[in-house]
């Protein structure tokens, strides 16, 4: 899987946009961005993935530049309850029988402020 | 409630002994995963079983071994326990050919 850098942390006020940055400039043409969340000590909890294009949910959207190397996630309307540390992983997607273990690194703590 | 369920939440136990964690997974899921998270190795991928067998291997430790039954649950055996294997054990699912996993709440391990 390819290598990603994230900023350790990050504040952003309450009800703003919080934009989350991810690195990846190895990421390899078969390769998606996903994004993961762990809210203090719970599991980590999926948000969003994509190839190439930009993509939407009811979560958060993601926004990857046409290179590729790099990809932004955005929760347009952050809360108190969004603070939590924001994962980006870069993997092969599998088909058949399922996939393999996700390779976490440090992550983005994200803070919200009141 | 990502409906993948974790059994038992808290376990406290002694250096030496054997435990045992267990995992339910999201109805029809197929795959179920194993992760560790200590405050220093940070979240790691420890084994996958798939529809019965194991599938991949990670950062797994020989005193350390997993199953998975014909009713898909699974779980994941812990030997002769050390202070460092105190650790939040998650479970995740995810459907074949799928590569969104969904986590469960975690077992919290502390080796006394």
């Amino acid at each position: 899987d390819a290598k990603t850098t994230q900023p350790p942390s990050m504040d952003c006020a309450e009800g703003r946009a919080a934009n989350l940055p991810c690195n990846h400039s190895t990421i390899s043409g078969n390769e998606y961005v996903y994004w993961y969340r762990q809210i203090h000590s719970q599991g980590p909890q999926y948000i969003i993935h994509g190839l190439k294009n930009n993509e939407t949910n009811e979560m958060a959207s993601l926004i990857i530049t046409e290179d590729r190397k790099s990809s932004t996630l955005i929760l347009p309307h952050a809360t108190l309850r969004d603070t939590a540390v924001y994962y980006c992983i870069v993997r092969v997607r599998e088909s058949g029988g399922g996939a393999d273990g996700l390779t976490f690194g440090k992550g983005t703590h994200l803070i919200i402020q009141p | 409630d990502s409906g993948v369920t974790q059994t038992p939440k808290h376990l406290i136990t002694a250096t030496g002994q054997r435990v045992t964690l267990r995992c339910s997974p999201r109805s029809g899921d197929l795959s179920v995963y194993w992760y560790q998270q200590s405050l220093d190795q940070g979240l790691q991928f420890l084994i996958q079983y798939y529809n019965g067998e194991e599938r991949a291997k990670g950062n797994i430790l020989e005193r350390f071994s997993a199953q998975q039954f014909p009713d898909l649950h699974s779980e994941l055996n812990l030997s002769s326990l050390e202070l460092g294997d105190s650790a939040l054990y998650f479970c995740a699912s995810s459907v074949a050919g799928s590569e969104t996993q969904y986590f469960g709440p975690g077992t919290r391990l502390l080796v006394l």
